[in-house]
């Protein structure tokens, strides 16, 4: 199946500054590729997804890029916030019956 | 979220008894998910389903089973609860594999197993 590496584990940046968090997967046939965000004692929460068919789309101050011959894709956050503190998980949406596979996640911690 | 609930939110029961968690949506999602999420190893799926009584295992369905009779609920029961199965479980929807679109998740519900 899929495999979803996600780096780094952990971030923590000063508030303005830009935040970078990068995925690779494995299978060559993936095609979707969704980024979630999870609040403390919440469920993730799709933020941004990218298709295989497009390199970047944003969305105010996030965006995602996606390089399908090197098999990796990244979520960019710029002016970062207080309220961006959250767990972001990446994902890829493999050939198995269309089930996404998750990356292990990476806290991300903004201070004021 | 909307369209997707998960019950009890939390519970504390004891080792060696069978606990049942249920997820409801009102989506008419064909594809339901069952994860755990431990610290260190993200999200983890237990099992799946891809319609009415058509249900797959994930990566770590040991010591679990689900039952899904009807389209708006999947059931995950641990037969025999043991303090390992100490977690959070996430309930997931998703409309199919051939529409690009992402899981909706549930609130969870925290398992305490002592």
């Amino acid at each position: 199946g899929e495999n979803v590496e996600q780096h780094p584990s952990t971030l923590s940046v000063q508030e303005g500054d830009s935040a970078v968090i990068k995925c690779t997967y494995s299978d060559s046939a993936s095609n979707y590729f969704p980024w979630y965000k999870q609040e403390l004692g919440k469920g993730p929460q799709l933020i941004i997804d990218i298709r295989s068919n497009v390199g970047e789309k944003k969305d105010q101050r996030i965006a995602v890029t996606l390089n399908k011959t090197a098999k990796h894709f990244s979520l960019h956050i710029t002016e970062t916030q207080p309220e961006d503190s959250a767990v972001y998980f990446c994902a890829s949406r493999g050939s198995t019956l269309g089930r996404l596979y998750f990356g292990r996640g990476t806290q991300l911690t903004v201070w004021p | 979220d909307a369209g997707i609930t998960q019950s009890p939110r939390h519970k504390v029961t004891e080792t060696g008894t069978p606990v049942t968690l249920r997820c409801h949506q009102t989506e008419n999602h064909r594809y339901m998910y069952w994860y755990r999420q431990d610290p260190g190893h993200g999200l983890r799926l237990i099992h799946y389903s891809y319609g009415v009584k058509d249900t797959d295992k994930g990566e770590v369905s040991d010591g679990y089973s689900v039952s899904r009779s009807k389209t708006e609920d999947f059931l995950l029961t641990l037969e025999s609860a043991t303090s390992s199965q100490t977690s959070v479980y996430f309930c997931a929807i998703g409309q199919g594999s051939d529409i690009s679109y992402g899981y909706t998740f549930g609130s969870g519900t925290r398992l305490t197993v002592v």
